[in-house]
């Protein structure tokens, strides 16, 4: 079962503008992780956000976390067509640090 | 990920038949997983091992097996392939130690299988 469930499912901008996406999830966890994922290939892990932490940056990348509503928003500034990919949030709960993705939302940045 | 190496990465394949599929890592990280992914439905784990002598049911672990040949290689095997089986298949490896973040899952590239 998923715990992760992104939003948008999909996602279309202009290169340059700001992309946001949601993932929301069902129990406690113990970290919240971005993960993307150009078409047919593996993922590639973005950034990881401790249960304990509010917001991170990366770069291009900011994440938070609201554990209070269980959801996490990733944005990515000033996008790229390079950016155009999938994006997964994935979660982990529990002592074996299992990772629990969500179904993705497609991201397509037009140049 | 190159550290993470699968193979076949494509691969077809008749009801019924046997199939193997390998993934080997370089980075020394302890814990190695499969997964497959369905369009629409992200990834759901299969089976996942820790170390070598440990191994563990995934979310959807029926109708495959897993083999932890060295801590460097996970195998995984589809008994008698069925077409509901094909998908993407990606083994993924993290490191417990905690030195980079031991909840980090390194990919690999994927091997599509097609059963016909």
């Amino acid at each position: 079962s998923q715990q992760g469930e992104e939003d948008p499912q999909a996602l279309s901008i202009q290169e340059g503008e700001n992309a946001t996406m949601n993932c929301s999830y069902k129990t406690s966890i113990n970290n919240l992780q971005w993960y993307r994922q150009n078409s047919g290939r593996g993922l590639v892990h973005l950034i990881l956000i401790r249960s304990n932490e509010r917001e991170k940056h990366s770069g291009r990348l900011r994440v938070t976390l609201d554990t209070s509503k269980k959801s996490s928003s990733l944005l990515i500034t000033a996008s790229r067509a390079a950016d155009t990919a999938s994006y997964f949030c994935a979660t982990t709960t529990g002592a074996n640090s299992k990772l629990t993705f969500g179904k993705g939302i497609t991201l397509s940045v037009r140049p | 990920d190159a550290d993470v190496t699968q193979t076949p990465r494509n691969r077809i394949t008749k009801t019924g038949k046997r199939i193997m599929l390998e993934c080997s890592q370089t980075k020394g990280h302890d814990r190695m997983y499969w997964y497959r992914q369905d369009p629409g439905l992200g990834l759901r784990l299969i089976y996942y091992s820790f170390d070598v002598k440990d191994i563990n049911k995934g979310e959807i672990s029926d109708g495959y097996s897993v083999s932890r040949q060295a801590q460097a290689k996970f195998s995984l095997s589809l008994e008698s392939a069925i077409p509901n089986q094909t998908a993407l298949y990606f083994c993924a490896t993290s490191d417990s130690s905690g030195r980079r973040g031991r909840d980090i899952q390194y990919f690999g590239a994927g091997t599509r299988l097609s059963v016909l």
